[in-house]
């Protein structure tokens, strides 16, 4: 069975504080793929980025990186300068096959002014 | 934006009574899923299906039954609502889960009193 943590369930901080969300996986397969999804308060889910196991180069995107690490089977979301506009609830999730995806609880993210 | 259309957006209904939402996409993708999202349990797979009449249950079926008899349309039936069927419940649509992104639709908010 898969399983996905997201450890923290609420962070928050200071707008333009770097914060770092975590995530941690469970799998048996070899193959598979992991997911970050955004959800601000208006409650749809946005896609943020997909990684497929055999790619373990972390990836910047803006003030967004990802740090995938199979070794400790983790792959960590960070924002850089942190903004109001970043406060969001963020899902971490794994795929495996047909069946979709295994979502963690969340992270609710809160960025103060 | 992926295209996919949930309908209703916003339902309050009686216990007791059957519901059926529904889940239009227009990417002509093979997979269709519907998740449902609950305060401390993240997003959780109902059912899902991986082709027009080619359906299978999730990690949270029971009560709940789908149907696909087309490609861009997935519903998903409740046949007596419950109240612990109150919920937002997310389409979700894929190309090929194996490699592709999962996008999702906008959700449909469910009371059930």
């Amino acid at each position: 069975a898969q399983k996905v943590t997201q450890a923290q369930t609420e962070i928050s901080v200071v707008e333009k504080e770097d914060v770092t969300l975590d995530c941690v996986y469970e799998t048996r397969d070899t193959t598979y793929y992991l997911f970050w999804y955004k959800q601000p308060p208006s409650g749809e889910l946005v896609f943020l980025i997909r990684r497929n196991s055999f790619d373990e180069q972390n990836e910047i995107s803006g003030r967004y990186s990802w740090n995938f690490q199979k070794s400790t089977s983790s792959f960590n979301f960070t924002i850089t300068a942190s903004q109001v506009v970043d406060s969001a609830v963020y899902f971490c999730a794994l795929s495996g096959g047909a069946d979709g995806l295994t979502f963690g609880k969340g992270t609710h993210l809160i960025i103060q002014p | 934006d992926a295209g996919i259309t949930q309908s209703p957006r916003h339902k309050v209904t009686e216990t007791g009574t059957p519901v059926t939402l529904r889940c239009h996409q227009t990417e002509n993708h093979r997979y269709m899923y519907w998740y449902r999202q609950d305060p401390g349990h993240g997003l959780r797979l109902i059912h899902y299906s991986y082709g027009v009449k080619d359906t299978d249950k999730g990690e949270v079926s029971d009560g709940y039954s789908v149907s696909r008899s087309k490609t861009e349309d997935f519903l998903l039936t409740l046949e007596s609502a419950t109240s612990s069927q109150t919920s937002v419940y997310f389409c979700a649509i894929s190309q090929d889960p194996s490699g592709n992104t999962i996008y999702f639709g906008e959700g449909s908010w469910l009371t059930v009193v």
